[in-house]
């Protein structure tokens, strides 16, 4: 049974940069990908890029492009999304989630994501 | 604006067959498969339909799903009070280059 356990909440404020961990457990971390999403207060999901447990491939988000960086550590199956110069509208609800394993021109080729962390709120206010 | 257009809401009485639209265009529904997300207030979300009509382990087969052009529709059949929640439809898009989510339509069971 697939299992992400995220890092706990965090304020921040504007200018600073916030990491987020997603520990895996279930099933064989490198055979898959990791997506991360953000769900703003009362708002949809936005997806903030992708990368491969396999091989450290990764594909972001156009928005969030130059401030996300996204890891892997395969002895502890744990991803990473760090991101930086948060801004207010940063406010959200961070998730991890189980993807695709592979990516062929430029496409995540995936079965949908179809296991998710609990979430980790990250507050940016001054 | 998402690139994906849901409705708002959507209601239904216990028993009842409900669906929830989804439209997009050529690139994205057109041309990618679609997904289905479902969301209990303030809980993670689940995968509930992939590649457009796939369910996944432990989905119970009153969920459907089905694609056609440039839209696709979730059915959920023999409606019970636990599908209240938030549906989320989701595609690959071209343009943007990654996954993109419609707005969410919030399921409501009278």
């Amino acid at each position: 049974q697939v299992h992400l356990l995220q890092s706990g909440p965090e304020v921040k404020k504007p200018g600073a940069s916030v990491k987020v961990s997603c520990k895996a457990s279930g099933y064989t971390f490198t055979t898959y990908g990791i997506s991360w999403v953000r769900q703003a207060p009362g708002q949809g999901f936005e997806w903030m890029g992708w990368i491969s447990a396999y091989n450290g491939q990764t594909k972001y988000a156009q928005k969030v492009q130059g401030r996300v960086t996204m890891t892997t550590d395969s002895s502890t199956s744990t991803a990473y999304m760090e991101l930086r110069s948060l801004r207010p509208d940063d406010t959200a609800v961070y998730y991890c989630a189980r993807d695709g394993g592979t990516m062929i021109r430029g496409i995540i080729i995936t079965y949908g994501m179809d296991g998710w962390g609990q979430g980790t709120t990250v507050t940016v206010s001054s | 604006q998402s690139l994906l257009t849901q409705p708002p809401s959507a209601s239904g009485t216990p028993g009842q067959r409900v669906s929830i639209s989804c439209s997009g265009s050529a690139s994205n529904i057109g041309s990618h498969h679609v997904y289905w997300y479902q969301q209990v207030p303030e809980t993670a979300p689940k995968l509930l339909i992939f590649r457009n009509n796939q369910r996944p382990s432990g989905v119970p087969d009153r969920f459907s799903g089905s694609k056609s052009g440039t839209s696709a529709s979730l059915a959920i059949s023999g409606l019970r009070s636990e599908d209240e929640a938030d549906y989320y439809c989701a595609a690959w898009d071209d343009s943007l280059s990654g996954p993109v989510f419609g707005g969410g339509t919030k399921l409501t069971v009278l």
